[in-house]
């Protein structure tokens, strides 16, 4: 079955732990993508991944990072989190890098808390 | 600037009938794409429908409709025959063409409540 995986589903952290959420496609897709989402802001971009070991800044990637070592996986870092991260993640994924057509595959969502 | 604007937060419609969810968008690019997205109370992201910036006719999917409205840059989303199950959020986004396509931008949202 094509999908996007993204562990852990739920999770309560503290400040300044670090912590990973991971998430991988088996769809050989080129384009991957992180997205959080508040309430009235909708889903905005963190960080996007063009190919393996191509990565760039989305709209809100303070305090976050990123690798893409392998083309299925497309980690999400929190060096040390801050109750401001606590949000509802979303990693997602698209066959085509350079096209406009192709809609994003969605990972099930992390819900994160900070305390 | 938002390049996405949905005004409606929240909309709601009786069963059966059909419903319009509005969306806005500002680019200065040629090409794009334009894509429709559901959200259920459960969590996930339901790819509804998409419309390229080229495409000569309104797209179409099952009950889902989009009325493209080019140069008024606007890209509505029409429910035909709600049922229960449509209610959810609904996201409209954008892709746009420069810069290999990477940038793929959500609106708000609407909150769409089916009533019985």
């Amino acid at each position: 079955e094509a999908q996007v995986t993204q562990n852990p589903r739920y999770l309560i952290t503290v400040t300044g732990k670090k912590l990973t959420v991971t998430c991988s496609q088996n769809m050989n897709h080129e384009y991957m993508s992180w997205y959080r989402q508040d309430p009235g802001l909708g889903l905005r971009q963190i960080y996007y991944s063009m190919n393996v070991e191509v990565t760039d800044k989305g709209d809100v990637p303070e305090g976050y990072k990123v690798s893409r070592k392998e083309k299925r996986n497309f980690p999400l870092i929190l060096e040390s989190p801050s109750p401001n991260q606590t949000s509802l993640y979303f990693c997602a994924s698209s066959r085509r890098t350079g096209q406009i057509t192709g809609e994003l595959f969605f990972g099930e969502g992390s819900r994160l808390t900070v305390l | 600037a938002q390049k996405i604007t949905q005004t409606q937060p929240g909309m709601f419609v009786q069963e059966k009938e059909a419903v319009t969810l509005d969306c806005t968008y500002d680019t200065s690019d040629p090409s794009y794409g334009l894509f429709w997205y559901k959200q259920p109370s459960s969590g996930e992201m339901i790819f509804l429908i998409y419309q390229g910036s080229y495409d000569q006719q309104n797209a179409t999917e099952g009950r889902y409709s989009l009325n493209f409205q080019k140069a008024r840059k606007s890209a509505n989303l029409v429910i035909s025959a709600s049922q229960l199950g449509d209610s959810a959020m609904y996201f409209c986004a954008m892709r746009e063409g420069y810069n290999y396509g990477q940038n793929f931008v959500f609106g708000p949202g609407t909150r769409l409540s089916v009533l019985p």
